[in-house]
């Protein structure tokens, strides 16, 4: 079984910050990693996909980095509806997602 | 643009079988994976299986044994089968669209094992 781990668990930052979350895969994943926000008592949405690619229609301040086991997504400008839980999630075998970091805002 | 509806029974007795059923709307079950993700309350998320459209399946190692995902094409529908529920498997349950990554999701289903 593939592991994954994520940090923080939570933050809390000012509107305006930049927010970076890694996240830890226990094996060589490649760049098959996705990050999906989720808003309390909603449905999951997939930003950013293959690592790094952008899903179509998510703003561009938010991004992601990394391959093989290490990966990082950033919010360049945390804004107030950024308030969410983000999951990085591996697809290199089977699918595992992350334990996830809550944002809020300061 | 598609959207995905669960519907089923929100509560279950332990040691029966939980049964959901994903509708598709807006465009065709075909050409594509479709899964389920569930996620027990104030938990995080668990990948339990996808279905391509032709019927050919992948499951959570760790629910194989107990899982039945089912595809009806005429319908625009698909299926969720999980056998032997105990009050581990009480979660919002997901469908979406995609294998790989799920790029639509449906709002999610309370399935709640209880006698």
């Amino acid at each position: 079984d593939i592991q994954m781990t994520q940090s923080p668990s939570s933050l809390s930052a000012s509107v305006g910050d930049r927010v970076t979350i890694t996240c830890q895969a226990s094996q060589d994943i490649s760049n098959y990693l996705n990050w999906y926000q989720q808003k309390p008592g909603k449905a999951p949405k997939l930003l950013i996909y293959d690592a790094s690619n952008l899903e179509t229609g998510v703003p561009s301040r938010f991004s992601g980095s990394g391959s093989g086991t290490d990966f990082t997504f950033t919010i360049s400008s945390l804004q107030p509806e950024d308030i969410a839980t983000y999951y990085c999630q591996q697809y290199d075998k089977e699918f595992t997602f992350g334990p996830g970091t809550k944002v809020d805002i300061k | 643009q598609v959207q995905l509806q669960e519907s089923g029974p929100g509560l279950v007795k332990p040691s029966e079988t939980l049964s959901l059923t994903c509708t598709v709307s807006g465009g065709s079950i075909s050409s594509y994976y479709w899964s389920w993700i569930r996620q027990p309350p104030g938990k995080g998320l668990e990948w339990i299986g996808y279905i391509y459209y032709s019927g050919s399946t992948n499951y959570n190692p760790s629910l194989k044994s107990r899982v039945t995902i089912s595809v009806d094409t005429s319908k625009n529908q698909f299926s969720l089968k999980l056998s032997s529920v105990t009050a581990a498997d009480t979660a919002v349950y997901y469908c979406a669209r995609g294998g790989k990554r799920q790029t639509q999701w449906g709002q999610g289903t309370l399935v709640t094992v209880s006698s």
